[in-house]
């Protein structure tokens, strides 16, 4: 498995304002992946944090708001823009590790936006 | 359709019983399977993979996976009231590389 960190931990912002998301992780991964989980539902994946490169992002999300950054392979930032009280939700990261496909989760950052 | 369905509950099950939780899954080539329990107010936590068809135990936990079914379902034998949290399925669909789609999971109570 591995340790993840997020920082904030939770916020509250003001909307049209910015918040960027930090992920950290204790070793290298090679797939970070970035979570929505809005209240009462289920993960919708936001976009893939690739490092090197731009992230791919799911239908649905654009770059424009969410934009990511993936400066190395312990670390990513989601960075939720001009924020609408629609943004209220639980930004999780995850990552990949072990055998095959699974995903360990960070604990998880509460945006409340006003 | 939804690529992953879960019955949302609650499921209600006494303490000591088992509780069986499913899930089936629309994309026939899907090749890995998950179940993540989630506590309220938590981040999800992996409970136990499968790829292949058959049981795999771990522990209170079984996974069973029938592909031809199209189906994956989660064992816990003698539940306790710490087993009760929100327990997300998640599928690796074909052609998605890593990529996980998660049923909308089910709500389990261990009732003394």
């Amino acid at each position: 498995s591995a340790v993840i960190s997020q920082k904030p931990s939770r916020d509250i912002c003001q909307r049209g304002t910015s918040l960027t998301i930090q992920c950290q992780v204790d070793s290298q991964v090679t797939m970070m992946f970035w979570y929505r989980q809005q209240p009462g539902q289920s993960l919708t994946l936001i976009a893939t944090a690739n490092q090197g490169s731009e992230a791919t992002y799911e239908s649905g999300f654009v770059i424009d708001k969410f934009p990511i950054s993936r400066p190395n392979l312990t670390f990513s930032t989601l960075t939720v823009s001009n924020m609408s009280p629609e943004d209220s939700s639980i930004y999780l990261c995850s990552v990949e590790a072990g055998r095959g496909e699974t995903q360990y989760f960070g604990p998880g950052t509460r945006l409340l936006v006003l | 359709q939804k690529e992953v369905e879960q019955n949302s509950g609650p499921l209600s099950v006494p303490e000591g019983a088992i509780a069986s939780l499913n899930c089936t899954y629309s994309d026939r080539g899907s090749q890995s399977f998950f179940w993540y329990r989630q506590y309220s107010g938590k981040s999800p936590e992996l409970i136990m993979f499968i790829y292949s068809n058959g049981d795999k135990e771990d522990g209170r936990f079984t996974a069973q996976l029938n592909k031809a079914s199209q189906y994956v379902s989660l064992l816990i034998r003698d539940s306790q009231p710490s087993d009760s949290a929100t327990y997300l399925c998640a599928v690796n669909p074909t052609g998605t590389a890593s990529k996980l789609t998660f049923g909308t999971g089910t709500r389990l109570q261990v009732t003394l």
